[in-house]
């Protein structure tokens, strides 16, 4: 199964700022690559498709790229619904499988 | 609006059986691939299984052979039969539409039900 390693597990901000979180997949998954956010006691959101393409209602601070097998999701600045759990998904190859998360707290 | 609405959540001893349930509105259910997606508490997201428009099905490997995925177009449901429950499958059961329609193959989930809770425990 491929494995994604997500980075951070956790990180604390402040509303405004630059926020990153990179995904690395142990091979290569040919850009099918999803971000979802998920906020206690919700189902996740959809954000991010097909590594870049954002995803209808989605504000355009969200974004993600790809460098190989690393994929990355920046969040431009910070607002305060913001504050959640994010998670990567590949869907390149069975069984299909998330990342462990990145939890976004306030500093 | 585009809903989806799981149930059949419970609990259930150890070796027991269940069957969860997921009723689509506000779209074509019969032309999406639909996905179970679990959660243990506290814990990440885990893939469960697919089932196509067509049919088709995929599992995760330690749902093969317990788990048994279905779907109902005429009654925009679809299902998860859940046998030899372990601990181990003690989670929040998602239900979730796959992005692409009239496919076979992954993409993105765009839509998820809330969820239903299955405990396993004795």
């Amino acid at each position: 199964a491929i494995q994604l390693t997500q980075t951070p597990s956790s990180l604390s901000a402040s509303v405004g700022d630059r926020v990153t979180i990179t995904c690395r997949a142990s091979q290569d998954i040919r850009s099918a690559l999803a971000w979802y956010q998920q906020k206690p006691g919700e189902p996740p959101k959809l954000l991010i498709y097909d590594t870049s393409s954002l995803q209808s209602g989605v504000p355009s601070r969200f974004s993600g790229s790809e460098s190989g097998t690393d994929f990355t999701l920046t969040v431009s600045s910070l607002q305060p619904e913001d504050f959640a759990t994010y998670y990567c998904q590949q869907f390149n190859s069975y069984p299909l499988t998330f990342g462990g998360g990145t939890k976004v707290e306030i500093k | 609006q585009v809903q989806l609405v799981e149930s059949g959540g419970g609990v259930v001893q150890p070796g027991g059986s269940l069957r969860l349930s997921c009723t689509a509105s506000g779209f074509t259910f019969d032309i999406y691939g639909m996905h179970w997606v679990r959660q243990a508490p506290g814990k990440g997201l885990q893939w469960v299984a697919v089932i196509w428009y067509d049919g088709g099905k995929h599992y995760e490997d330690s749902v093969k052979g317990r788990f048994t995925i279905s779907r109902d177009n005429s009654k925009n449901t679809l299902f998860l039969q859940m046998n030899s429950l372990t601990a181990e499958d003690t989670a929040v059961y998602f239900c979730a539409r796959d992005v692409l329609d009239m496919a076979t193959i992954a993409d993105a989930f765009n839509i998820w039900g809330q969820g239903t809770m299955v405990t396993v425990s004795s």
